[in-house]
């Protein structure tokens, strides 16, 4: 069965500091990705990653940044926390190109900036 | 771009039910259509993938469509449950680019005991 695991459930957080998410999957899957999940907006795309080192903006990259230095994870970054950036975080992965590959995710993680 | 609709926003039927999903998108080049689900404050659980040259999928009480044509998929929910009480989310990849998956915004189930 894949795994997808997000380090932390609950995080909070002061505004201004740095905030590490990380999320490691046992798959050897190529693309992973990092959403963001607010009531009304639905998943929203911050950032993926198709391959180690590589990564690409989605739809909100703003106030983010991420790092891929192994393949089996994936770490997003939020330089100076706000408070606009309490949210639940999930993290997904899948293979490349293929149409039978799913997308999997873990847990989640819920973010509170104060 | 790609938009992903499913209505209603909120259902709620009595247990033992059969119910039906629905999902719909705009643009129909897409590698393939899952389906998730989601319980509160928790990831997003895979239930079914269909791939764009299938027509359903099944896997136990839930049965998936795919009419890429018109840009509908459904999920129907046999005999209903209160444990399938949860958002219910379909999400399209599509071809090309990046592959981008889109998503809906959800179907809150609520299965009354």
């Amino acid at each position: 069965d894949v795994k997808v695991t997000q380090s932390s459930r609950y995080l909070v957080k002061r505004t201004g500091e740095k905030v590490f998410l990380e999320c490691v999957q046992d798959m050897d899957h190529e693309n992973m990705f990092w959403y963001r999940q607010d009531p009304g907006l639905g998943l929203r795309l911050i950032y993926f990653s198709y391959d180690v080192k590589m990564k690409e903006k989605g739809d909100i990259p703003e106030g983010y940044s991420v790092s891929r230095e192994k393949k089996e994870r994936f770490s997003l970054i939020l330089e100076s926390a706000s408070t606009n950036q309490t949210s639940m975080y999930l993290c997904a992965s899948s293979h490349t190109g293929r149409d039978n590959s799913p997308l999997h995710f873990g847990n989640g993680t819920r973010l509170t900036v104060t | 771009k790609q938009e992903v609709t499913q209505i209603p926003a909120a259902l709620s039927v009595p247990e033992g039910e059969n119910l039906v999903l629905n999902c719909s998108f705009t643009d129909s080049a897409i590698y393939n259509l899952q389906w998730f689900r989601q319980d509160p404050g928790k990831g997003l659980t895979s239930l079914l993938l269909i791939q764009s040259s299938q027509r359903e999928q099944t896997s136990g009480r839930l049965n998936a469509s795919l009419d890429k044509s018109s840009g509908r998929s459904t999920l129907y929910i046999a005999a209903s449950q209160p444990g399938d009480s949860a958002t219910y989310l379909c999400a399209v990849k599509g071809i090309g680019g990046y592959q981008k998956v889109t998503f809906g915004t959800g179907t809150k189930l609520q299965v009354i005991p």
